[in-house]
């Protein structure tokens, strides 16, 4: 079956502009979690997706950074007022509950000018 | 807190050698578990193995073996005769029961190049 699909697979954006990135999740997978990898590092984990609700946002850096997933499949990572340091590779992933593993998607490699 | 700790950098090694990517974790949980996943030059995480703190059993697939030893916080993983498909960045991570999510918490990672 298909994995988990991220768009765009590249997004350029100058400083202080307003993105979204996508991601759509393993049919059936109510698990979803959003990491961002900078160069030379491991992923560090954003959000997690229970459904349509968030049960942990503690990985969010601060306020520009907001996601959703209002049917609980799609989720959404909206990034405002962008800044040249948060360009990174920006990874999703689902699992079909909680406790289950993993799966990754491509990602979404951001870059800011 | 949780850590993993991947103390190699970079490893090369030729074609055919066996290789082990080292792996060291802090948890204070008493039930979680580790993982290895691979990301090779195009970028995509791939799932290699998952497992439960309670299971010790070292583990076989292939080429490749796990070797789990809670009494020093250990997660290794060998390739035996490698080959260049084998070069990626490995990571070992854990998972966190901290907020009731299961985030997985990474390594920084190892970069593999097995040259022919």
């Amino acid at each position: 079956g298909a994995g988990v699909s991220q768009t765009p697979s590249n997004k350029v954006t100058e400083k202080g502009k307003y993105v979204e990135l996508r991601c759509d999740p393993i049919s059936g997978h109510t698990a979803l979690y959003w990491y961002r990898q900078s160069l030379g590092q491991g992923p560090e984990f954003l959000i997690y997706f229970q459904g349509t609700g968030a049960a942990d946002d503690s990985g969010l850096p601060n306020d520009r950074f907001f996601a959703v997933r209002p049917e609980g499949s799609v989720s959404t990572l909206k990034i405002q007022r962008t800044e040249r340091g948060d360009s990174a590779v920006y990874l999703c992933a689902s699992s079909l509950t909680i406790l289950e593993t993993q799966y990754f998607g491509p990602g979404t490699r951001l870059l800011v000018l | 807190a949780q850590k993993v700790t991947q103390a190699q950098t970079e490893i090369s090694v030729v074609e055919k050698e066996d290789v082990t990517l080292d792996c060291v974790y802090e948890t204070r949980d008493t039930t979680y578990y580790l993982f290895w996943y691979k990301q090779p030059p195009s970028g995509e995480l791939v799932f290699l193995i998952r497992r439960n703190s309670f299971d010790e059993q070292n583990e076989i697939s292939g080429r490749y073996s796990w070797n789990f030893q809670k009494s020093t916080s250990s997660f290794n993983f060998t390739i035996t005769a490698s080959q260049v498909v084998d070069s990626a960045v490995y990571f070992c991570a854990l998972s966190s029961t901290q907020g009731g999510s299961e985030k997985l918490v990474f390594g920084k990672g190892t970069k593999l190049t097995v040259n022919p």
